[in-house]
């Protein structure tokens, strides 16, 4: 079964530690990408990576980091930088010739 | 900077009925633009793509306009259901492999 999976469905932290979001595929794309969504906001662009080994900061890069170390996983580190954390968070991949993204389920991270 | 918009307020129509939903944009031409479907607690499902030098396309009762000159694109749910309630996202083409989302419309189809 192909597909995009992100875990956990919920997540709950305290204020001041880092927390790591999952993000795993096996439909062998080459680019994928972070979002975080707000409520009334559209989807903003965190980090992306268009290749192993490689990434570009989105819109609001600042408070996260990535890395991508295995084609099929790319994990996202909020920080304690982060302002102001809790969100939803998605994650979507897409294949080099192919212009539709892919969407995890989402996490949602509560800090307080 | 390159702006989408999307009518926040909800679209609320009857069953049966043709439903349309309007993205502009602003400050720059993407080449192709993409429409999404999400449902509540999930993540946005990819619908239809259209390219700049395509006006319309069409998928079963959903169709696209891409009208480049008004810088708009319509897309229309006919002979709508209550299973096609959901909020809908335009996302233009930002760049390779990129897109930029808009805040998306609310479609609510009652019996």
């Amino acid at each position: 079964d192909g597909g995009i999976t992100q875990s956990p469905k919920y997540l709950f932290r305290k204020e001041g530690q880092n927390v790591t979001l999952s993000c795993e595929q096996n439909l062998n794309h080459d680019a994928m990408y972070w979002y975080r969504q707000d409520p009334g906001q559209g989807l903003r662009l965190i980090y992306y990576s268009q290749i192993v080994n490689d990434f570009q900061k989105g819109d609001i890069a600042e408070g996260y980091s990535v890395s991508r170390e295995k084609k099929e996983s790319f994990p996202l580190t909020v920080t304690s930088a982060q302002k102001n954390p809790t969100a939803f968070y998605l994650c979507a991949s897409s294949d080099r010739d192919d212009y539709e993204q892919y969407f995890g389920p989402g996490t949602r991270l509560t800090v307080t | 900077s390159q702006k989408i918009e999307q009518n926040s307020e909800a679209l609320n129509i009857q069953e049966g009925k043709t439903a349309t939903l309007t993205c502009n944009y602003t400050n720059y031409s993407p080449a192709y633009l993409q429409w999404y479907r999400q449902d509540p607690g999930r993540g946005p499902v990819f619908l239809l793509l259209i390219r700049e030098n395509e006006k319309e396309k069409r998928k079963e009762r959903l169709k696209v306009t891409f009208d480049t000159t008004l810088k708009q694109s319509l897309f229309h749910i006919t002979a709508s259901q209550p299973a096609d309630s959901a909020t809908y996202l335009c996302a233009p083409r930002r760049g390779f492999q990129k897109l930029v989302f808009g805040t998306g419309t609310r479609l609510l189809v009652s019996p």
